[in-house]
């Protein structure tokens, strides 16, 4: 089986801080790993994803996030947080029963504050 | 395009109705999925279909029927509404069985159950 956790259901970071946003999987066959963005009152939509070849993903925003086999991580990271940036975050994992079923974390909630 | 349409917005239920949750996509997508978002929880597969025809049971199908008549519709029927199902609904497509994970969601239905 296989399942997503996230470290920290709440970050807070101020303006201009970096950003990092912890993801840690586990999967029995090559994983598909995403990650989303959730603005209030709104669907997911997609910031990134890593599913072949190079481990460092850009995505949207300024994020990236980097596939590391060895440790079974997905961390997302911003160098320089904006206030725009608060929003939910969840990460993701598919592949075993198909790669359009996406496994989510609970979500991390990022604030930014000035 | 208006990508993955749900409606109602916003529905109240007592305990026994039942009532279902409309999504349309017009992007041309095979895979159609429900998720139901929970508090600390992230999201969790309800039912998925892979075209017109064929649906399967996600993680939570209890208490949920589907049906995928069109490859443009994904209906969710909630058969005698309990206030465990009270919760945010999204319903979510990709552009094919083999796909690489992108989930284009609908803006999601909240639901309370009373």
């Amino acid at each position: 089986a296989q399942s997503v956790t996230q470290l920290g259901s709440h970050v807070s970071v101020s303006e201009g801080a970096l950003v990092l946003l912890r993801c840690n999987y586990s999967s029995s066959v090559p994983p598909y790993l995403f990650w989303y963005v959730q603005y209030p009152n709104q669907g997911l939509q997609l910031l990134l994803k890593y599913t072949t070849g190079a481990t460092l993903v850009k995505g949207i925003n300024g994020f990236e996030a980097e596939f590391k086999k060895s440790e079974t991580s997905f961390h997302l990271t911003k160098p320089s947080a904006h206030m725009s940036d608060a929003a939910e975050y969840f990460c993701a994992v598919s592949g075993s029963g198909g790669y359009n079923k996406l496994i989510f974390g609970a979500g991390t909630r990022l604030a930014v504050h000035p | 395009n208006a990508g993955v349409t749900q409606t109602p917005k916003f529905q109240v239920l007592k305990t026994g109705q039942s009532m279902t949750l409309q999504c349309a996509q017009d992007m041309n997508h095979e895979y159609m999925s429900w998720y139901r978002q929970d508090p600390g929880m992230g999201l969790r597969l309800i039912h998925y279909s892979v075209g017109a025809g064929i649906t399967d049971q996600g993680e939570v199908p209890n208490g949920y029927n589907v049906s995928r008549s069109t490859t443009e519709d994904f209906p969710l029927r909630l058969l005698s509404a309990a206030p465990s199902q009270t919760s945010v609904y999204f319903c979510a497509s990709s552009y094919n069985r083999g796909g690489t994970g992108e989930l284009f969601f609908g803006e999601g239905s909240r639901l309370t159950v009373l």
